[in-house]
């Protein structure tokens, strides 16, 4: 069956560093994959989105990549804030959406 | 614009009861997803309909259903509710070729 696996429950990053969050899957050749953000008590925010012919993809302070070779996505953030601390998730999918567990990201001041 | 909406914010249930859960879509968006979360884990995917049509099912049993009506909205109903329910139910709904979803509040239903 398909499976996502985020590379930990917890990090804690210095601010003003970049934060750097794994995503690996198996059993899946996905066209896209997508990252998202959610704090504490409220539904996930859509981030990003990069497709399978797209090495990299940025926005703001994001940086995601794809290696599907790897099966594999990284996410980035780049010159880290406090704000920026919420669990941050990787999902997969067409009609049928598959989320992984999600990174906790501790941004400390 | 108005986001997605849900109601209500929270629902407290006895075992066997059964929950109906409602969803509203951001304007102009013709496909809505039901997820469940619980406490530590990513969204588990329940159920998408796409112009009132089921076009996806979770790994949930049959006490789960949902519909979709004329104006886009939908529903989640659960059915002899178990202490297992409680969770945190979302809805998404989506425009984009790429299925973005775009995530309400949630409903935070505890099965007593």
């Amino acid at each position: 069956s398909q499976k996502i696996e985020q590379n930990s429950e917890a990090l804690n990053i210095q601010e003003g560093k970049t934060a750097t969050l794994t995503c690996n899957y198996t059993n899946y050749s996905p066209a896209y994959l997508q990252w998202y953000r959610q704090d504490p008590g409220r539904g996930p925010v859509f981030l990003l989105l990069i497709r399978e012919n797209e090495k990299e993809k940025r926005k703001e302070r994001l940086k995601v990549t794809f290696d599907t070779t790897l099966k594999q996505s990284l996410f980035h953030i780049t010159a880290s804030q406090p704000a920026d601390s919420a669990t941050y998730l990787c999902a997969l999918g067409d009609d049928k959406i598959i989320f992984g567990k999600g990174t906790r990201l501790h941004i400390l001041p | 614009d108005a986001g997605v909406t849900q109601s209500p914010t929270h629902l407290i249930k006895t075992r066997g009861q059964q929950v109906t859960l409602r969803c509203s879509p951001i304007s102009g968006h013709k496909s809505v997803s039901w997820y469940q979360q619980v406490l530590g884990q990513g969204p588990q995917f329940i159920f998408q309909y796409y112009e009132k049509e089921e076009r996806g099912r979770g790994n949930f049993p049959d006490r789960f259903s949902a519909r979709q009506f004329p104006n886009y909205s939908s529903e989640l109903n659960v059915n002899a509710l178990l202490l297992g329910d409680s969770a945190l139910y979302l809805c998404a709904s989506s425009g984009g070729f790429y299925n973005e979803q775009f995530f309400g509040p949630g409903t935070r239903l505890t099965v007593l």
